[in-house]
Formats: C-alpha cells, sequence, structure tokens
C-alpha cells in the first residue's frame, strides 16, 4: 500500500517566523506530489503542486528529493491565517487517479 | 477555479436508514469523480473512483453494497450509504478533475454525517 507519512505536530510558531515541514512517501514511481490546505471542518484545497526539484510561490516554498522520498514545505513569515492543517499527496498513478494523503502537519500560527 | 458542489451539507439520520449525497460538478464536465472520507483526526481516505457511465472502483476494504455510487452523468455522482450504522459517521467529501488541470482535484466542501 502506497503511504504517505507526515509529523502531525502540533507546529506552534510565532507570528513572522519561518517554519518547515517534511513529509515521505513510499511510492518511488510518484512524479508529482501536492501539498493542500485543510481548515477545521472544510475541504481541503489545493496549496502547492511539486513536479519536478521545488516550486516557490511567495512566501510558500515546496521541494522535492527524490533521493530521499520526501517532499518539504517551507513557510516564510508566517501569518495567523496560515494556521491550518497542511496535507501532502501524493497520486495513486498516473492520470485522472484517486489521491493518498498524509495524515496533515497541524500548524498553528500565534500572535 | 472550478466548482464542485455537494448535497446536503450536513445529515443526522438514526441508525438503519440509507442516505443520498449528491456531488455535483458545476462548470465543467467531469468523467471521473472520487469520494473520500475523513474520520475525526483523520487523513483523507479514497473511498472510491466513480466513473461516468460505468460501475465504480473501490478501494481494498470498502463494502461496495454498503456504499452505493451512481454516475449517472457528467456533472453528476451520487454516493448513497445503505443502512447507515454510527461507525459510518464521518465527513465525506467528492472530488473531481477540473478541464484542462494537470492532476489537479477540485473537492466540494464535504457532508457531515452523523448515525445515531
Amino acid at each position: 500500500r502506497k503511504e504517505v507519512e507526515q509529523d502531525p505536530g502540533p507546529f506552534n510558531v510565532p507570528e513572522g517566523a519561518t517554519v518547515a515541514f517534511n513529509c515521505t512517501y513510499s511510492n518511488s514511481a510518484s512524479q508529482s506530489f501536492f501539498w493542500y490546505r485543510q481548515d477545521c471542518r472544510k475541504e481541503p484545497k489545493l496549496l502547492m503542486s511539486v513536479y519536478s526539484s521545488g516550486n516557490e510561490d511567495g512566501r510558500f516554498t515546496a521541494q522535492l528529493n527524490r533521493a530521499s522520498q520526501y517532499i518539504s514545505l517551507l513557510i516564510r513569515d508566517s501569518k495567523l491565517s496560515d494556521s491550518a492543517t497542511y496535507l501532502c499527496v501524493a497520486p495513486d498513478g498516473g492520470g485522472a487517479d484517486g489521491l493518498t494523503f498524509g495524515k496533515g502537519t497541524h500548524l498553528i500560527i500565534q500572535p | 477555479g472550478a466548482v464542485v458542489s455537494q448535497h446536503p451539507s450536513r445529515v443526522i439520520c438514526k441508525s438503519g436508514t440509507s442516505v443520498k449525497i449528491e456531488c455535483r460538478s458545476l462548470d465543467f464536465q467531469a468523467t471521473t469523480m472520487f469520494w473520500y472520507r475523513q474520520f475525526p483526526k483523520q487523513s483523507l481516505m479514497l473511498m472510491a473512483t466513480s466513473n461516468e457511465g460505468s460501475k465504480a472502483t473501490y478501494e481494498q476494504g470498502v463494502e461496495k453494497d454498503k456504499f452505493l455510487i451512481n454516475h449517472a452523468s457528467l456533472t453528476l455522482s451520487t454516493l448513497t450509504v445503505t443502512s447507515a450504522h454510527p461507525e459510518d459517521s464521518s465527513f465525506y467529501i467528492c472530488s473531481a478533475f477540473g478541464q484542462g488541470a494537470l492532476n489537479e482535484q477540485f473537492f466540494g466542501p464535504g457532508t457531515r454525517l452523523t448515525v445515531l
């Protein structure tokens, strides 16, 4: 069975700090990965896609290390609104396939 | 972005009853939709893949006779939880691929099912 592992946290981080968390995956054939953000009792929303070595979007940077089979998410200058659960996700296969979700990392930004 | 809706958003039912959840893609056609389930403090788990015009593909451990999926049109998939029991209480979320988006799934807002 394909596995995606994350540290559940919670990560308690002061506002303005930089925070990073990792995710490991077991399926070496996976070509692309995603970070989703999920707020309490809401559906997950796509935050970033990672297709090659990494991706950067504003304060968010995602990196992929295929040799060690992990993905990381870095959040700079954290905001209170960044408080959420961040889900690491890998497709089950190619094309229109379901997704395997990690259990999520709970992030709390403190004022 | 693409919009996926679910109805109802919340349902409370008695044990033994059946509950139908609808998932609609509002502004695109979805040949494939997915049904996920999320228990409290757990991650989303894929239950089944719903293909328009054909039978759904269920993940291991998901009872196809208990979770009936119908994908009768390109914009609608339904999940019916038959003879629901308290252990079926969960957050059910559907998703669909948007047109032209590489591997991006758009999620519905979810349906919270509570079985008494």
